[in-house]
This record gives C-alpha cells, sequence and structure tokens, in this order.
C-alpha cells in the first residue's frame, strides 16, 4: 500500500532552525511536493524534488532521496508566520499526488 | 487574477439534503480537483478532471458527482448528505501535460456541516 509518514507537531523557536522528516511509500515516484497550511487557510505550494539533492529556496529547503523514500523540509530563521502545519505529498506512478496527514509547527518567541 | 474561487464557504446542511459546491477557475488550467480533508488525516481526493468533458474518480468518489462542462467550472454535487461527509472541501486545479500535473493551486475551501 502507499504511506506517508511525518511527525504530528514540532516546536522551535523564533530565528532558529528545524528540519521536517517525510518518509514516504508509493506505487512508483514522479516527484515530491511539500505545501504549507496555515490554520484555516488552503495549502500553498513550497516546493518539487524530483531528482536526489537539496533545493534552496530563500529561507526554505527541500531535500530528496529516492532510494529512500525520504525527504524532508528545512527552515531556517525561523519566523512567527511559520507556524503553520507543512504537508509532503509524493506523487505516484499514475500521477496522483498521496498526501500526508501533515505536521503542524509552532514557532515559540 | 482571481485564481481558484470556491462557494459557498459555509454551509449547513441536514442529513438526506442535497447541494452543489461551486468552483471556477480564471486560469486556463486544464486540470482540476476536488479533496476533503479531515482532522488527522491527509488530503483525500474525489474526483479530478483533466479537461472539458472528462471526468474520473479519485480516493473517495461515493457520494459525491461532478461534472466538466466547461474549463473554468468543476461543481461538486452531494447527491444525498450524511454525517460522513462533514469536512472541508478544497477544490485544487494546475497546469497540465501529459506526465506532471504540476503544481496545485487551492481555493479557499468550503467548510460543510452535515446534521
Amino acid at each position: 500500500g502507499q504511506n506517508i509518514d511525518q511527525p504530528t507537531e514540532m516546536t522551535a523557536t523564533e530565528g532558529a532552525i528545524v528540519q521536517i522528516n517525510c518518509t514516504y511509500q508509493t506505487s512508483g515516484f514522479n516527484g515530491l511536493f511539500w505545501y504549507q497550511q496555515h490554520a484555516g487557510e488552503a495549502p500553498t505550494f513550497l516546493s518539487y524534488n524530483v531528482l536526489d539533492g537539496l533545493e534552496e529556496k530563500g529561507r526554505f529547503s527541500s531535500f530528496l532521496s529516492r532510494s529512500k523514500g525520504y525527504s524532508y523540509l528545512l527552515l531556517k530563521e525561523l519566523q512567527m508566520k511559520d507556524s503553520a502545519s507543512y504537508l509532503c505529498a509524493p506523487m505516484d506512478s499514475n500521477y496522483q499526488l498521496i498526501w500526508g496527514a501533515g505536521t503542524k509547527l509552532i514557532i515559540k518567541p | 487574477n482571481a485564481g481558484v474561487t470556491q462557494t459557498p464557504k459555509f454551509q449547513v446542511l441536514k442529513t438526506g439534503q442535497s447541494m452543489t459546491l461551486q468552483c471556477a477557475q480564471d486560469m486556463n488550467h486544464e486540470y482540476m480537483s476536488w479533496y476533503r480533508q479531515d482532522p488527522g488525516m491527509g488530503l483525500r481526493l474525489i474526483h479530478y478532471s483533466v479537461g472539458a468533458g472528462i471526468t474520473d474518480q479519485g480516493e473517495v468518489p461515493n457520494g459525491y458527482n461532478v461534472s466538466r462542462s466547461t474549463t473554468e467550472d468543476f461543481p461538486l454535487r452531494l447527491l444525498s448528505a450524511a454525517p460522513s461527509q462533514t469536512s472541508v472541501y478544497f477544490c485544487a486545479s494546475s497546469y497540465s501535460t501529459d506526465t506532471y500535473t504540476g503544481e496545485l493551486f487551492f481555493g479557499e475551501g468550503s467548510r460543510l456541516t452535515v446534521l
């Protein structure tokens, strides 16, 4: 079966760095997305990885290891506005997204 | 540029009632989809469409119908509402190639309660 595993909740301090891990098992693989979702709002796109390695985009970076079925999202210089849920979503062989339940990130001053 | 527009934002229904959630996008996206989001669970795909006149079932299609008569609109119909359909519903669209659906643009969501 298809499965996504990411921590339910994480807490970090403003200005610090946090890494949100995601492990996945899918039927085939066509890349992995990360989305951000603030409470009560819609998800918004953060990153897409299809090849192994690190993709950097400002304060956010995303890493992928296809052989390990593993990805992480790295957030640097945390700000209070980064308090949100972060959704990991690999794409299977049918190009359908398989969504994790998300990691709720709480930023403390 | 409005993006993806969903209506209504909130709705309360009684068991057995029917209703339609509207979704419209102005980005000329071929791919459109409906998801539901429940606490502690990932987004679950209900139905999707890769172009006008083409629809297909997702992971949880039972109790829902869709149609795609134009590129812009993709309404979701609840045929006979049940309490299990209480959820937040998101419409999402993306540009589409043959092999990559691209990042999804989501509507603001429709919060449905079935009593």
